[in-house]
């Protein structure tokens, strides 16, 4: 099993410009999140999909936008990045099991993306 | 907001040493967990302690959690050099889809 793939790994981006992270899972998990961390930030929560077709906003989810529409893949927008959204992202995954909520059980991290905005 | 806050911000201590932190959060919680972050790394899940637990083991780890001080630690026995790395926890709340993250602990260990 790959467990958390994200894509791409590094990206440069100007003012203005737009693109999508993209994360993907093949442990079946329901749960995924997008994160951001900046240093001496810990990790801050962007948004966040309790299954397909679902989506809901987390601490920070200004200017990104997601879409969940398989059950593997989380993708994460930028619409008009800014130098604010420079930053390493994390996209993480978690399964729900007896009546857990999925936040409440160990997630999985991806290798994460460095997003550089000028 | 931050849940969790974690206590030192850094530590470095030599190879073979034992190395605790601390987490103190601010809302009840369902459970508490211990992630690593190696540079440039994605988290790794270390341990995961449930409210109604006192003590937790695995391997060279031991985690504490005292619910009334609204309090956790982490105990790393014996460190490696591999052990260099920051340490996270993450609270998570009943009814609650997410886990709040503290800000870590950036652990040095001195061959």
């Amino acid at each position: 099993n790959a467990g958390v793939t994200q894509t791409p790994k590094f990206r440069v981006l100007k003012t203005g410009q737009s693109m999508t992270l993209l994360c993907a899972q093949d442990m079946n998990h329901e749960y995924m999140y997008w994160y951001r961390q900046d240093p001496g930030m810990g990790l801050r929560l962007i948004h966040y999909s309790v299954g397909e077709g679902t989506t809901a906003k987390g601490e920070v989810p200004d200017g990104y936008n997601v879409s969940r529409l398989k059950k593997q893949n989380f993708l994460l927008g930028l619409e008009s990045a800014a130098p604010s959204q420079t930053s390493v992202y994390f996209c993480a995954s978690s399964y729900a099991s007896g009546g857990h909520y999925g936040g409440n059980n160990e997630q999985f991290f991806g290798p994460g993306t460095r997003l550089t905005v000028l | 907001s931050q849940q969790g806050e974690e206590d030192p911000q850094a530590l470095s201590i030599q190879e073979g040493e034992n190395a605790t932190m601390n987490c103190s959060y601010k809302t009840s919680i369902n459970n508490l967990q211990w992630y690593r972050q190696n540079s440039g790394r994605g988290l790794v899940h270390l341990i995961l302690i449930r409210s109604n637990e006192r003590e937790k083991h695995s391997g060279r780890l031991r985690v504490t959690l005292d619910t009334s001080k609204k309090s956790s630690s982490l105990l790393i026995t014996a460190s490696r050099a591999a052990d260099t790395a920051s340490y996270f926890c993450a609270t998570g709340s009943f009814g609650n889809e997410k886990l709040t993250f503290g800000t870590g602990t950036r652990l040095t260990i001195i061959p």
